[in-house]
């Protein structure tokens, strides 16, 4: 049972423009989410968090969106630039159970040119 | 600051044979561990976590196992390799007070011949 979904495995984005990345969960105890980004041979990197009492984070140019009745949330990357090519992980948590991360199986964004 | 050390980077093993890896982390006290498997075209699956030196939680039944001799040493180990244990085995942390990502290492490539 895979109850964080990223149902897009890849995404093609214009360099300069807006990447939006999604994600779904299933677990309503779900309380703490984050998004990674991995390049290749090399361990994920922390990008940004966002606790459930919130709906919106915003970090430099990464925004993460969480919708806690769809569900849902997304990853906003603007402006896109090449260095963001990379696979995108998301993840959850229930910070009220344990400190176990359930991932999703990521989507690997390419910048275009 | 705190640092999390993979080793080796890259392993070749034949079928059958013993396997261990090492994952240390520097400058932080009582962590968190953690390991994680990322197959070919699949996200990070957690195998093992730990809360402490000598506890060891289990997430999937498998050929691996997992120790923690010491508060920052957590060792990935199997006495006879499947080529099914094939993948990209990452090592991460959180701080013992929780509500924090995990911060991974590098990585370790291991393919089963």
């Amino acid at each position: 049972d895979q109850q964080v979904k990223q149902n897009s495995p890849s995404l093609s984005v214009q360099e300069g423009r807006i990447s939006i990345l999604n994600c779904d969960y299933t677990n309503s105890m779900f309380d703490y989410f984050l998004w990674y980004k991995k390049y290749p041979a090399e361990g994920p990197t922390f990008l940004i968090s966002i606790s459930s009492i919130k709906d919106k984070n915003e970090d430099g140019r990464f925004t993460v969106f969480l919708n806690k009745s769809a569900k849902h949330l997304s990853l906003h990357i603007v402006p896109s630039q090449p260095g963001d090519s990379a696979v995108y992980f998301c993840a959850a948590s229930d910070r009220n159970r344990d400190d176990k991360i359930i991932f999703g199986k990521g989507t690997r964004l390419h910048i275009l040119p | 600051s705190q640092t999390i050390h993979q080793w080796p980077a890259t392993l070749v093993q034949p079928v059958g044979s013993p396997l261990s890896l090492e994952c240390t982390v520097e400058g932080t006290s009582n962590p968190n561990l953690y390991w994680y498997r990322q197959a070919a075209g699949r996200g990070l699956q957690l195998l093992f976590y730990s809360v402490g030196i000598g506890q060891i939680s289990s997430e999937v039944p498998q050929n691996l196992s997992a120790s923690r001799p010491q508060d920052r040493q957590f060792i990935l180990s199997s006495k006879k390799l499947l080529l099914s244990d094939s993948g990209f085995y990452l090592c991460a942390w959180t701080p013992g007070q929780g509500n924090q990502p995990q911060h991974f290492g590098d990585g370790t490539r291991l393919s089963i011949l």
